[in-house]
């Protein structure tokens, strides 16, 4: 059974550049959450993605954005790409049945230069 | 911004020694939950803790909850090297993201 797997593990983009982050999901979750975790600190809830839309969102500008396919899978796109956006950025599957433990990806790491 | 803050930010112990941990956190809470990442990886789950719950154990893991002071402690005891990684507490109220603390990195000297 394949948890959560993530691509790309690493990328490399200049300031201003775009970006998509993808994300699929442990078998049998429906719900898909992005964090983004800067060095040395804990992971930031950017949103929360069920039923192909997002269902809640934390504090992160429009840059930010997502998408959920039918198949559960979903992306994270950020658009003109700052210095602080390098981080590494955390995708978590569960269960909309379940309210309880995230099961995460190994992450992406992005390198903004 | 971070929810809670845990305590010590760093921590280094000999094998076979207790580590505690401490996590404060600001809102109420529906439960709170502790999480392990290795360098630069994934978090897997620890355990998980309901706001109606006052303390749970799960093999050498020992987790309390004290709501009116907003705060838990994890408990690893006979700790291993392989324990080396940062512990993160996270929260979840009302909505469904959790909320993260700023981790405590655990060493552990063999």
């Amino acid at each position: 059974d394949a948890g959560v797997t993530q691509s790309p593990t690493h990328l490399i983009k200049t300031r201003g550049q775009q970006v998509t982050l993808r994300c699929s999901p442990k078998s049998g979750h429906d719900t898909v959450s992005w964090y983004q975790q800067a060095l040395g600190q804990g992971p930031q809830f950017i949103f929360q993605y069920y039923e192909e839309e997002e269902r809640q969102r934390g504090n992160f500008p429009d840059r930010f954005s997502g998408h959920q396919f039918p198949n559960y899978s979903s992306e994270l796109n950020v658009n003109a790409l700052l210095l602080g956006d390098s981080a590494l950025y955390l995708c978590a599957s569960s269960s909309d049945r379940v309210t309880g433990e995230l099961f995460f990806g190994e992450g992406s790491r992005l390198t903004v230069l | 911004s971070q929810q809670g803050e845990e305590d010590p930010q760093a921590l280094s112990i000999q094998e076979g020694e207790n580590a505690t941990m401490n996590c404060s956190y600001k809102t109420s809470i529906n439960n709170l939950q502790w999480y392990r990442q290795n360098s630069g990886r994934g978090l897997v789950h620890l355990i998980l803790i309901r706001s109606n719950e006052r303390e749970k154990h799960s093999g050498r893991l020992r987790v309390t909850l004290d709501t009116s002071k907003k705060s838990s402690s994890l408990l690893i005891t006979a700790s291993r090297a392989a324990d080396t990684a940062s512990y993160f507490c996270a929260t979840s109220g009302g909505g469904r993201a959790l909320t993260f603390g700023s981790g405590t990195r655990l060493q552990v000297q063999p």
